[in-house]
This record gives structure tokens, C-alpha cells and sequence, in this order.
């Protein structure tokens, strides 16, 4: 089956740095990822669409110029949480889409958990 | 109205019953239906799509499809402990660029 990673899993920084997490499509190419964030006991919400090689589609209310988005290859996209503060811990989640079984089907990474002191 | 849209529960089914999960769905152009299983503190992780009316099974898992209902369900037989978690609803919405649409899920307990 596709298998989606990533890197950290775990991530505890200080007020005012920045952050970077990595999702990976280990055994199929994506054109498009997404960036989720869920906090404890919610929903899933979408935070943005990255598409391989253009600018991100990002949900209204996210911040564009605090949730950097790069999807620089077909199996590599990164959101760096830029200058982040304690109401942005919250567990992130991406997930690649995947059209090789005849349906496009979005397969979840495993998550990242960041906690800002 | 919200584009997908399940009961939250929690759905509480004695073990080795059958759990019924439902979902509805507002646009009728789409084409393509997903459940998915998250477990407290970890991703979703698939269990099954359906893109046709009817039956389609998997193992214990059964999902179900009525496009002129606009209704997906899942069926899970022979409940186990370990199918404890919520269960997400997914749509491939076509109208917002192929873009699967979540509901907010249902949390099912399985009682021993």
C-alpha cells in the first residue's frame, strides 16, 4: 500500500522559532499533498493544498506568510511553522494523493506532534 | 448544510455485533467515497473506498453505497475491542477541484 512519512514525529521548541516538518511519499509520486492540523478531541481541518512545483492553495483563515509551504518534488512537501507561539501546538498531520488504484485516494502521514513553550 | 456530514456519537455496540456507521453527502456530482479509522492520538489511516452503488467488502469491514440517496454507510462485523476509534467519512468532492471533503467523524466504542 502507499506509504506516507513524517519527520519529526516529535517537536518541542520555544516561543518565536521556527519549525520545519517534513512529508514524504515513500513508493508513489504525488502531485499533491495536504497539510491537516487537529487539536485534541477535533476534527481534522485542512489547512493547505500543495501542489508539486506551484505556490500552495491555502484555506480561508490560515496564514499563508506563517505556514510556509514547499512541494519541490513529486515525493518531498515541507510546512515550516514560522515564528511559532504556544496556540499553534497541535498535532500536524499531511497526507499525498495517489491515483494508482484508478481513484485518487489521499493516504495520511503519521503525524507530528509540535509543542511550543 | 455541511458537505459531509456524521453523527458524532459515541456509538456504543456490544462486542461480536455489528456496528452500522452512516454518512451523507450534499453534492450529488460526487464520484468517489472513503472511510478511514483514526485511533486517539494517531493519523487516519484507510480502511476502504467505494465508487460504485452497492456492496463492497473487505474482510469484517462492508462499505455501502446509494448515490440517489446520497448515502455512504460502513458495517463492521463481528465487533472487536480493538475496532474502538472514530471513523471518518471522506468524499472526493469534484466541484472543489477533486479535493476529498472529511466529516467530523463518529467515535465508536466496542463493549467487552
Amino acid at each position: 500500500g502507499a506509504v506516507v512519512s513524517q519527520h519529526p514525529s516529535w517537536v518541542i521548541c520555544k516561543s518565536g522559532t521556527s519549525v520545519k516538518i517534513e512529508c514524504r511519499s515513500l513508493d508513489f509520486q504525488a502531485t499533491t499533498m495536504f497539510w491537516y492540523r487537529q487539536f485534541p478531541k477535533q476534527s481534522l481541518m485542512l489547512m493547505a493544498t500543495s501542489n508539486e512545483g506551484s505556490k500552495a492553495t491555502y484555506e480561508q483563515g490560515v496564514e499563508k506568510d506563517k505556514f510556509l509551504i514547499n512541494h519541490a518534488s513529486l515525493t518531498l512537501s515541507t510546512l515550516t511553522v514560522t515564528s511559532a507561539h504556544p496556540e499553534d501546538s497541535s498535532f500536524y498531520i499531511c497526507s499525498a494523493r495517489d491515483g494508482g488504484q484508478g481513484v485518487e485516494t489521499q493516504y495520511f502521514g503519521p503525524g507530528t506532534r509540535l509543542l511550543v513553550l | 448544510q455541511k458537505e459531509v456530514e456524521q453523527n458524532s456519537g459515541p456509538l456504543s455496540v456490544p462486542e461480536g455485533a455489528i456496528a452500522s456507521l452512516n454518512c451523507t453527502y450534499s453534492d450529488r456530482g460526487s464520484q468517489s467515497f472513503f472511510w478511514y479509522r483514526q485511533y486517539s492520538g494517531k493519523s487516519p489511516e484507510l480502511i476502504m473506498f467505494i465508487y460504485s452503488n452497492g456492496d463492497k467488502e473487505d474482510g469484517r469491514f462492508t462499505a455501502q453505497l446509494n448515490k440517489a440517496s446520497q448515502y455512504v454507510s460502513l458495517l463492521i462485523r463481528d465487533s472487536q475491542p480493538s475496532d474502538s476509534a472514530t471513523y471518518l467519512c471522506a468524499v472526493n468532492i469534484y466541484s472543489s477541484a477533486s479535493k476529498i471533503i472529511f466529516g467530523s467523524g463518529t467515535r465508536l466504542s466496542i463493549r467487552p
